[in-house]
């Protein structure tokens, strides 16, 4: 079974630039989450999609990173315009629902990102 | 402020010793899940517990989920190398979701 796919593994860009990335988690899988990771610290949710609906965005900073779930499948995650503390590894994960509730988070090799 | 909190940050070890890392929360969790994470990969589950009291054993590593499910902890017995890396909690509210929320993480490190 493919794993999670993350691209890029690595970017690095100035200040103010814009950057994405791409998620394509494993196929059958309905909740996707995008996580960042600060170095030294545990993932913090950043949004967390079931299908293609919403559920929890709130940790999300809207006035510069969004997010899409193409239907329901593939993802993506853009910064515009990108700050410095915005450095971090982005993680994707996806996970099966059963019985109406997520089970195990299968993590991608994320997507380190550094801002100059 | 995170909504779990593990201890500790950082711990480093002999070969050998055994050691205890805990993650505790003042909210109530239907699931708890624990993480190991190496440098560069994602986190790979090690082990879900879902009752209160429950107790999980995998090969040295001991789990255990707080009667109230409100926290619970990770005890390793003689340590060794292999099992250096950044240990992550992570807990699922049943009524938000079914979020999956981390804690910090405890980054071991088991020296030979």
């Amino acid at each position: 079974e493919a794993g999670v796919a993350q691209s890029p593994r690595y970017k690095i860009i100035e200040k103010r630039q814009s950057v994405a990335f791409w998620c394509n988690p494993i196929s059958g899988h309905a909740t996707l989450y995008w996580y960042q990771q600060i170095l030294g610290q545990g993932p913090k949710l950043l949004i967390q999609f079931q299908n293609n609906g919403v559920v929890d965005d709130s940790q999300l900073p809207k006035d510069r990173f969004s997010a899409e779930r193409l239907k329901g499948v593939d993802s993506t995650l853009k910064i515009q315009p990108a700050k410095l503390e915005d450095s971090a590894v982005y993680l994707c994960a996806s996970s099966p629902l059963r019985g109406g509730k997520n089970t195990e988070a299968f993590f991608g090799q994320g997507t380190r990102l550094t801002v100059v | 402020t995170q909504l779990l909190e593990q201890s500790p940050q950082f711990l480093s070890i002999q070969e050998g010793e055994n050691l205890t890392v805990y993650c505790n929360s003042s909210s109530v969790f239907s699931s708890l899940q624990w993480y190991r994470q190496e440098p560069g990969e994602g986190p790979v589950l090690l082990v879900t517990v879902v009752t209160g009291g429950e107790v999980k054993k995998l090969k040295r590593l001991t789990f255990q989920f707080g009667d109230a499910r409100k926290d619970s902890s990770l005890h390793i017995t003689a340590a060794q190398p292999g099992d250096t890396g950044l240990y992550l909690c992570a807990g699922v509210k049943k009524n938000a979701g079914n979020m999956l929320t981390f804690g910090g993480g405890t980054r071991l490190m088991v020296k030979p």
